[in-house]
């Protein structure tokens, strides 16, 4: 069964770098979407994408995110200026759209850990 | 917030079957009901949804009471490895953001 696949399943980086996290949704969907889970809180919304642009983004998505699908398979989560409270699992998922009552369909998430 | 009540924690004997209930007084009616779940360290898993009627795959089954103001899950045998947060979600469609409660964390118990 197709999955969505996420690298590097845990990326630990210094406090204000860079970090770029990748996804590979399932290759016929269309509607892409990136989750946080803090350690021991709920599942959050980040951002929606579709047909090349965001959707729709939550209070958490704020400049320091962005989105972007680099080529027909990737789809990236990059934070400019990591804070120590961007640490989380961050679970990219994709859904198809031509039925719309189609589910979403996770992956195993990175861990992202900022020291 | 999420518009569904779910029991925070549940047991249930392996072999038998677990009965998870969902509280959605307030869904429309074009809002399905979606079933996740989230076994620990992975990512939030699909299970099944529906809008009126019952439904079932080879993982759980759905029941929808007439009125569409709750549901249940139903996993029919279930094994340790079901053992996980289940998380019940209202959405005008799967495309939608999705906004997860705390769910139901669901113990088999040997």
């Amino acid at each position: 069964e197709p999955e969505v696949t996420q690298t590097p399943s845990h990326q630990v980086t210094q406090m204000g770098q860079e970090v770029i996290l990748r996804c590979v949704p399932i290759s016929n969907h269309l509607y892409f979407y990136w989750y946080r889970q803090i350690l021991g809180q709920k599942v959050e919304f980040l951002v929606s994408f579709y047909n090349n642009e965001i959707s729709e983004k939550s209070e958490i998505f704020d400049d320091q995110f962005s989105v972007e699908r680099p080529d027909g398979s990737n789809f990236t989560l990059k934070i400019r200026s990591t804070k120590l409270e961007d640490s989380a699992m961050y679970f990219c998922a994709s859904s198809q759209l031509t039925v719309s009552n189609q589910p979403q369909h996770f992956g195993d998430g990175t861990r992202l850990s900022i020291l | 917030d999420a518009k569904t009540t779910q029991p925070p924690s549940m047991d249930c004997a392996e072999g038998r079957a677990a009965n998870l209930p969902c509280n959605h007084s307030t869904i429309s009616g074009n809002e399905y009901v979606y079933w996740y779940r989230q076994i620990h360290s992975q990512g939030p898993q699909y299970i099944i949804h529906g809008l009126k009627n019952n439904e079932t795959n080879e993982m759980a089954s759905l029941i929808i009471t007439e009125d569409r103001k709750s549901s249940t899950l139903i996993l029919p045998h279930a094994t340790l490895r079901d053992t996980a947060v289940y998380y019940c979600i209202v959405s005008l469609s799967g495309d939608d953001k999705i906004i997860f409660g705390k769910g139901t964390r669901l113990h088999i118990l040997p």
